[in-house]
């Protein structure tokens, strides 16, 4: 069964990078045939594709967010990261990660609140 | 960029009852487009995926339907566990996107 599991420092103070880390388990990044992907919820609202990252690295972005992010992959962790820049309180936000097939997500991580506040 | 609208954002129907959803993109899309469902607290769980096709160990009363621009999420007869919101989302390009919910009460 594969898991998703989304971590992070917790509370983040305006102009900071908001940094995040999911943790995948039953199923290797390595193998390939998927891509990982970060989408968040504002409280109360809609979701929003952040973006997505391949085994091999490769990624595609937002491009409402493009030029704040980074998303990164560990295959020897079997893990990947989110790094948001210059964050706002715009960007309070339950962030999840996720595994994508066809640009359509197919295992979620249960999500974690990212509160951007001084 | 694609624009997915849902409608209606909210509606409330009795326990048996048949529920429609409906999703309309801004361009055709084909076929690329899926349902999740998202309950209190929880994340998003896939429904239907490539417009009509289930989710292994979802629900029969679910279905969905459409092509093009327009689609259809129903439940056929509602029940008690089925209270969530209901989310569209566009796989024909990026980025992706998703509708703004329905959320469906009784």
């Amino acid at each position: 069964q594969v898991q998703l599991q989304e971590s992070g420092p917790g509370p983040v103070k305006p102009s900071q990078t908001l940094s995040l880390t999911c943790a995948v388990s039953g199923y290797s990044i390595s193998r390939g045939g998927y891509s990982w992907s970060w989408v968040r919820q504002h409280p109360g609202k809609g979701l929003e594709w952040i973006g997505y990252v391949y085994n091999t690295g490769t990624t595609y972005y937002n491009p409402s967010l493009k030029s704040r992010i980074a998303i990164s992959v560990d295959t020897s962790k079997n893990q990947f990261s989110l790094k948001l820049s210059s964050v706002t309180a715009a960007d309070t936000a339950v962030y999840f990660c996720a595994r994508v097939y066809n640009d359509c997500f197919d295992y979620w991580g249960q999500g974690t609140l990212v509160t951007v506040s001084s | 960029d694609i624009q997915m609208t849902q409608s209606p954002s909210s509606l409330s129907a009795s326990v048996g009852d048949r529920v429609t959803v409906a999703c309309r993109a801004s361009q055709s899309i084909a076929g690329y487009l899926h349902w999740y469902q998202q309950k209190p607290g929880k994340a998003p769980k896939r429904l239907i995926y490539s417009a009509s096709t289930l989710e292994s160990g979802v629900p029969s009363r679910f279905s969905g339907s459409g092509f093009g621009t327009d689609f259809t999420l129903t439940i056929t007869s509602l029940q008690p566990e089925d209270v969530a919101i209901y989310f569209c989302q566009q796989g024909y390009s990026r980025p992706l996107s998703f509708g703004g919910g329905t959320k469906v009460e009784i």
